[in-house]
């Protein structure tokens, strides 16, 4: 695993607004995940996509992946409060790999 | 499914003193478990991997006196931080592969203070 980089670092928004999060990667990936950690917590898993696919959703996350730019992108639609956490992709080879983090993307979501 | 129990959430010690925190794979078998530690603010660093039954390796920097890591079996791994000091004070989380490879569990963190 390769130290992703998240973009922005830091993004605040209203309720109900979309928030995309962008991520950046050096290295050819099996799987790209996302992760979320709220204040205090341990991180959750959020979605995984894999090399050979290019949209994947999950409830009000869409994640989409190109693998020619080496970049990902986390939509989270309808956001709410409870969305306000950090949040990290890590790239992945494969395997029982240990996971590099980078430094995340701080989301707050104002009531 | 693929639940890590970690615990304590929680502890406060003496400089001096050693503290153990316990990392549980409920509903399937951890071969590998990684430790990192965040400081506030901070992302999260790996400090090492355990495996069930042998080793730990750790990554450059930590010291695995200090920092023991125990694997003993396929659903336990300890931490012990050793004769803590103020600056050990960080937040430790514990992680698994998940099963059927799709992404890894973390337990809930455990925040240690050393006063």
């Amino acid at each position: 695993s390769q130290q992703g980089e998240e973009d922005p670092q830091a993004l605040s928004i209203q309720e109900g607004e979309n928030a995309t999060m962008n991520c950046s990667y050096k290295t050819s990936i099996n799987n790209l995940q996302w992760y979320r950690q709220n204040s205090g917590r341990g991180l959750v898993h959020l979605i995984l996509i894999r090399s050979n696919e290019r949209e994947k959703h999950s409830g009000r996350l869409r994640v989409t992946l190109d693998t020619s730019k080496k970049s990902s992108s986390l939509l989270i639609t309808a956001s709410r409060a409870a969305d306000t956490a950090s949040y990290f992709c890590v790239d992945a080879q494969g395997g029982s790999e240990k996971l590099v983090f980078g430094k995340g993307m701080k989301l707050t979501v104002n009531p | 499914g693929a639940v890590v129990s970690q615990h304590p959430s929680w502890v406060i010690c003496k400089s001096g003193t050693s503290v153990k925190i316990e990392c549980r794979s409920l509903d399937f078998q951890a071969t590998t478990m990684f430790w990192y530690r965040q400081f506030p603010k901070q992302s999260l660093m790996l400090m090492a991997t355990s495996n069930e039954g042998s080793k730990a390796t750790y990554e450059q920097g930590v010291e695995k006196d200090k920092f023991l890591i125990n694997h003993a079996s396929l659903t336990l791994s300890t931490l012990t931080v050793t004769s803590a000091h103020p600056e050990d004070s960080s937040f430790y989380i514990c992680s698994a592969p998940r099963q059927g490879w799709d992404g890894y569990t973390f337990g809930s963190g455990t925040r240690l203070t050393v006063v």
